[in-house]
Order: structure tokens, then sequence, then C-alpha cells
């Protein structure tokens, strides 16, 4: 199973909210990231988390709060988002070094 | 700095029209590279990894190959549902970043 789970799907939010994405998968996999994707452009990497740690936060502004409860689940704190943050927001996942990563559905946001 | 390059931009086939995508590629140390399909609002979906130079890789339609300096992804015989952003990456010395291309749209016109 090559699975990378993401909820929600599509996320609508006002400047002044509070809310979060969640990933998921059941591969082992000891590498997660979040990723942020605007149109026609391809991923661009926002933090990654190895073996349950934050390796590598790409300065990304602290209203995107990244969080790893465990091994299997990576989650993404938002609160006083700009417009500017509407995107799709894709997690991934990757086995090891020089190993490919498997993504996620994403989740659409929008925001107001 | 790893580059990675992909041409054309885009490209419209008609169904059964065969061609190639490239990915050009420059690194200090080659870890592999990745070709990724995305279609519109979804995440990318992995479709193959790659090595060594002279590696072949296939999957019903789609062929990749990896030289030196480049990789050729061939689409034969093309269909519609093939329509979609094709993707090539580099991971980085220590394996946690990829570089990406800027995809090559595909459309395969019936």
């Amino acid at each position: 199973d090559t699975e990378v789970t993401q909820t929600p799907k599509h996320l609508v939010m006002g400047m002044t909210n509070k809310k979060s994405l969640k990933c998921e998968q059941h591969m082992g996999h000891r590498a997660m990231y979040w990723y942020k994707q605007k149109a026609k452009k391809p991923p661009e990497l926002m933090f990654v988390y190895s073996y349950e740690k934050l390796s590598i936060n790409e300065s990304v502004p602290s209203r995107f709060s990244p969080e790893c409860p465990n091994s299997s689940l990576l989650n993404l704190h938002l609160h006083a988002l700009q417009p500017e943050d509407s995107a799709l927001y894709l997690c991934a996942s990757r086995r090891g070094p020089a190993y490919e990563q498997f993504f996620g559905p994403g989740t659409r946001l929008t925001v107001l | 700095e790893d580059q990675v390059t992909q041409s054309p931009e885009a490209l419209r086939l008609q169904e059964g029209e065969s061609s190639s995508l490239n990915c050009s590629y420059t690194v200090s140390g080659l870890r592999g590279l990745f070709w990724y399909r995305q279609d519109p609002g979804k995440g990318p979906e992995f479709l193959f990894t790659l090595y060594s130079a002279g590696e072949e890789k296939e999957k019903e339609r789609l062929k990749a190959t990896l030289t030196k300096k480049e990789s050729f992804l061939h689409i034969t015989a093309p269909k519609p549902e093939d329509s979609a952003t094709y993707l090539c990456a580099v991971p980085e010395t220590s394996g946690s970043r990829l570089t990406f291309g800027e995809g090559t749209q595909l459309t395969v016109n019936p």
C-alpha cells in the first residue's frame, strides 16, 4: 500500500480562523513532508519531519505551525492566514534518502 | 546547486501520436531521478525512479530512460486519459529535498 491520506479535501477559512490540515500514512515511512503548490508551478517545500522531529523549515511564516504526533501522522495548524496563502497543500512521505516520495491527494485551501 | 529543466512546457498530441518529454538535470551527484504524473487539483502520482545511466522503466504506454545528463519520458500511442502534467525531480545529496522541474503539461486530443 503506497497511500498517503489527507483531510479535509477542501477548506475555506477567513483570515481570523484557526484550522488544521491532517495527513496520515501507514507505510512505515519515517520522513514526512508538507508542500504548498500554486497553479502551474511545482510543489514548494515547507517542512520536513524525520523520525518525528522537525528537520527542515523552509523559512515558512509562523502562521503555519507543523506538528508530528507520531510516526504515522502529520498536522499543519493554520492561524491568521492571508489570501495569498490560498493554494493546494500536499503531504508526502518517504522511506529513506534517495527513495521516491509518495504524495497525498492534497487539501485545496481558500483564504477569504 | 541542483537544476532540473523540463521541455517542452506544453505539448498537444493527437490520440495515437507518440512523443517524448525531456528532463535535463545538473546535479553534484545523482541519487536518483523521479517521474510523477499530476492531474489538476490532485497530488502528484509516482511513476518511476531511475538510478543509473542506461536504466529504463516501463508502465503501460510510458517508458522512462536515463542518460548522464537527461531523462526522457516516452509516450507510445497516447490516449486522452494520459493528459496531465508530468513532473521530474531529483533528490539533493542528503535526500531530504527534491528539486523539481517546472513540468510538461500534456494534452492528448481524441
